[in-house]
């Protein structure tokens, strides 16, 4: 079956970094692509961007333009997101879902989420 | 980029009655690619409704999705004590770029 198993929580200060890990498995990883979507507390679903496992094409969302770096690791079935100079606004869940097919789309399986706070 | 306004932002409602919930799109959403998530409270969402109006692997028929262009609908008839949740809808029209609506929260009345 399809799961996606995202690192742990993190806590960091302002001006930090933060990297999280989300590890596929049940299905080809390099047949689709990984978009990443936070939702702080209490609040909605905002994406952040996506991630081909097929061929390494990215799309940003743009509020995280130059603040953002997503990678994958075809070898291990997993894929990254780095955020840079985290801001106390940036504490939210941070949730990995695989996008079927090559060009992104609807996000089908989630992983369980990370949670990322960000505080002085 | 495409907003989506989702409508109302809570619904109270007593299980076994209808709900229906609105997505409101800022312009017209190529080849209706919109989805349907639920959540509940401490976990991730879940896919319900893709393409307007398929439903996804294991989502009820109680659930259905209608519309095209720039408004969409998603439909539970007869509420189960399990629907109660926060529903996103998502535009996937310009994809690989996502929006999602802000949510509706159907909640016990």
């Amino acid at each position: 079956q399809v799961q996606l198993v995202q690192s742990g929580a993190e806590v960091r200060k302002p001006g930090a970094s933060v990297k999280v890990s989300c590890k596929a498995s049940g299905y080809s990883f390099s047949g689709s692509g990984i978009s990443w979507v936070r939702q702080a507390p209490g609040q909605g679903l905002e994406w952040m961007g996506w991630i081909s496992a097929y061929n390494g094409n990215i799309k940003y969302g743009e509020n995280f333009q130059g603040r953002v770096t997503m990678t994958t690791d075809t070898s291990t079935s997993t894929a990254y997101m780095e955020l840079r100079s985290l801001r106390s606004d940036d504490t939210a869940m941070y949730y990995c879902a695989r996008c079927p097919g090559i060009s992104g789309g609807r996000a089908d399986y989630w992983g369980q989420g990370t949670l990322v706070t960000v505080s002085s | 980029e495409i907003v989506l306004t989702q409508s109302p932002g809570t619904l109270s409602l007593s299980p076994g009655e209808w709900a229906t919930l609105s997505c409101r799109a800022s312009q017209t959403i190529r080849n209706n690619f919109v989805a349907w998530y639920q959540q509940k409270p401490g976990q991730a969402p879940r896919l319900l409704i893709d393409d307007a109006s398929n439903r996804a692997t294991g989502t009820p028929d109680r659930f259905s999705g209608s519309g095209s262009g720039t408004d969409f609908t998603l439909t539970i008839t007869r509420l189960e004590p399990e629907d109660f949740a926060v529903y996103y809808c998502q535009q996937y029209g310009t994809s690989p770029a996502l929006t999602f609506g802000g949510g509706t929260r159907v909640e016990i009345k």
